[in-house]
């Protein structure tokens, strides 16, 4: 089944160490989001890609990076974790030309920082 | 700017018993309104949408319709099961099509 697929499913990492969340996709979908929901809030956009154009939003800090390095992956980097990036990472696509506001997501990791 | 508004939570049903979690909206010109579930430990699955003023999403026994004169796509079924237990969250897709969520509603469902 095309699906949308996060590694790991769950992540400890220690305060100020680097970390990297991944999210692959065989959907063949041209647009990929990372959304970070913390517990009980609504998922918040963090960036996104079209194709390989980066888009990232005004609120989100500059500790958040992004790669995608071809059409199906994309990483989430956050270059020193503080106690309140601790939240659940979603990946999520959608494709352009069909119904773009469609969005599917995949299961999300589960940050947690030490 | 654009901005969703849910019922505050949590709902807890008896199994059978009819669901309504009101939903209303915020946004410039005509979005599509998304209603997303997400059941414990797990990402958003699309339940069902609208696109425009008038249409109906159904899934799963699940009903919403797209109301643009109260600004409103409140969702309904008719009789929950104890399997439906998940937090629900309305959406629409606002500029640039990007998804702007509300708060999410969490459901309870007793056998």
């Amino acid at each position: 089944d095309a699906m949308v697929i996060q590694n790991p499913r769950y992540q400890v990492t220690q305060f100020g160490k680097p970390v990297t969340l991944s999210c692959s996709q065989t959907l063949n979908h041209n647009v990929m989001y990372w959304y970070q929901q913390k517990s009980s809030q609504a998922p918040k956009l963090l960036f996104h890609y079209y194709d390989k154009d980066f888009n990232n939003e005004a609120d989100t800090p500059d500790n958040f990076q992004s790669r995608r390095p071809n059409t199906s992956f994309c990483f989430l980097d956050i270059r020193s974790p503080g106690l309140g990036d601790a939240a659940m990472y979603l990946c999520a696509t959608s494709r352009e030309n069909m119904d773009p506001a469609l969005q599917y997501f995949g299961p999300g990791t589960r940050l947690t920082v030490l | 700017g654009d901005s969703v508004t849910q019922m505050e939570g949590p709902v807890t049903l008896s199994e059978e018993a009819f669901l309504t979690i009101n939903c209303t909206y915020t946004a410039t010109g005509y979005p599509s309104l998304f209603w997303y579930v997400q059941y414990p430990g797990e990402g958003l699955q699309l339940l069902l949408k609208a696109t425009k003023a008038d249409d109906k999403g159904s899934n799963k026994g699940f009903e919403a319709t797209y109301r643009k004169e109260t600004t409103s796509f409140h969702l309904e079924k008719g009789s929950v099961q104890v399997s439906d237990s998940a937090v629900y969250f309305c959406a629409l897709s606002g500029y640039g099509n990007k998804l702007v969520f509300g708060a999410g509603t969490i459901l309870r469902v007793k056998s």
